[in-house]
């Protein structure tokens, strides 16, 4: 069975101090892995795409990375801005264009 | 307007109430969908339309019902719903479903979400 499941769930950083979230996945044949940013009352905001295993995507303190298993979002420097629910998601091959999202990472970036 | 709308954002209705969500998209796009966010659950697609043809129904209750006059909007009619329907129901488009031989992307940009409240 196709599983996203992202860690830790909740994770809280003073402003500077970086760190990483964590998604493991497990699909039968990845066409995609997906990267959301979601604020408290507002839908899901796309940040990155990934395709394939040793890809790196960049968009300011954020660098996206993935590996046959996992992708790692790690925050570098992190802003009282950042903190949102940040969300991975994948697409698997056989699956047409359904999305299968993990739970989510709850940051807050204190000043 | 530019991207995901939807209206309204908020919805509070009786369990023998029928209402609509309506969510219009104005980025070109070819695949729609509906999904719902659960508190501290993942989110959990619903419905997926391409070029107006629903190709997905991810076993959702009759009480939802989805129509897709054209590419740009999608509705969800709701009826008789329950209590524990009560969530955030996101409407999302793609340029396509697949990821094309070349990588064209085909990320699902968001709307703003319809909170929904059955009382």
């Amino acid at each position: 069975e196709d599983q996203v499941t992202q860690s830790p769930e909740a994770l809280r950083l003073q402003e500077g101090e970086s760190s990483s979230l964590n998604c493991s996945y497990t699909v039968s044949g990845l066409r995609g892995l997906f990267w959301y940013r979601q604020d408290p009352g507002k839908g899901p905001e796309f940040l990155f795409t990934l395709y394939s295993a040793g890809e790196e995507k960049e968009k300011e303190r954020l660098k996206a990375t993935l590996t046959k298993k996992e992708s790692f979002l790690h925050i570098t420097a992190p802003k009282p801005e950042d903190s949102a629910t940040y969300l991975c998601a994948v697409q698997a091959r056989n699956q047409g264009g359904k999305l299968i999202f993990g739970q989510g990472t709850e940051l807050s970036v204190k000043p | 307007e530019t991207g995901v709308t939807q209206t309204p954002r908020h919805l509070v209705m009786g369990m023998t109430n029928k209402k609509s969500l309506k969510c219009e998209q104005h980025l070109g796009h070819n695949a729609m969908y509906w999904y719902k966010q659960s508190a501290k659950k993942p989110l959990e697609l619903m419905f997926v339309y391409n070029f107006k043809e629903q190709t997905e129904n991810n076993s959702v209750p009759s009480r939802f019902s989805p129509e897709c006059p054209n590419s740009s909007h999608l509705f969800l009619h709701l009826h008789t719903l329950q209590p524990e329907d009560s969530a955030l129901y996101l409407c999302a488009s793609s340029q396509d479903l697949f990821i094309g031989p070349r990588g064209a992307y085909n990320e699902q940009f968001f709307g703003p979400g319809t909170r929904l409240t059955v009382l």
